[in-house]
């Protein structure tokens, strides 16, 4: 199984940046994703990592650290539409994603 | 349809009855999932399927059974409802075969509250 941790809560300034990090225990690994879920609305796909190092999506960038265990999800100058939850996931060797309980990210004028 | 379809959107349904959350998706995608959401609890997968004809128990299945007839639908039953059930039901599909990053797409959930 899975052991997920990412916190619960982030507030930011707009315009700012936020670093959501996410630590995890596997049994297998095959690969690393984040979501973003805004409120009563589906979890939409941001990014995926199976390699260690950054991988830069515009403003989102997502770091994965297999040794560690350890993956971040950066976001950059901030807008009030990112106030969402964010979501790490891990994909373990059968396929299967298992969830964190993700971060609320709220983003200030 | 585009994507993913749930219904209904919202439920309230008394304790002891049956009922069935409906899923299609139109993106051919050999496999599809079944997820509950929780507050503080994140998803948990109920059921899978990896292609139609077969399905697979998840993290937490009891309580609900799913089919796979065709590839495009993948229906999840609750027997008997109990209240424990009462959240937010996600379906989500993916192209396993794709070889490429293969996330899943997730559709628009459904609500239920079991009284």
């Amino acid at each position: 199984g899975q052991n997920i941790d990412q916190p619960t809560e982030m507030t930011a300034t707009e315009g700012a940046i936020v670093q959501i990090n996410c630590t995890y225990q596997t049994s297998g690994f095959n690969g690393l994703f984040w979501y973003q879920q805004h409120a009563g609305e589906a979890p939409t796909f941001l990014s995926y990592n199976v390699l260690d190092g950054l991988e830069e999506k515009g403003r989102f960038s997502s770091f994965l650290s297999r040794s560690k265990g350890y993956s971040y999800l950066l976001l950059k100058e901030l807008q009030m539409k990112d106030s969402a939850s964010y979501l790490c996931a891990v994909r373990d060797g059968d396929y299967k994603l298992s969830f964190g309980a993700g971060t609320t990210v709220t983003v200030r004028a | 349809i585009a994507g993913i379809t749930q219904a209904p959107t919202s439920q309230i349904l008394a304790a002891g009855r049956r009922m069935t959350l409906r899923c299609t998706q139109d993106m051919r995608h050999n496999a599809m999932y079944w997820y509950r959401q929780d507050l503080g609890l994140g998803l948990r997968l109920i059921h899978y399927s990896n292609t139609a004809g077969t399905t697979g128990k998840g993290e937490v299945p009891d309580g609900y059974s799913v089919s796979r007839a065709n590839t495009d639908d993948f229906p999840l039953t609750l027997a008997s409802a109990v209240p424990s059930q009462t959240s937010v039901y996600f379906c989500a599909s993916s192209d396993e075969a794709s070889g490429g990053v293969d996330e899943q797409f997730f559709g628009p959930g459904t609500r239920l509250t079991v009284l």
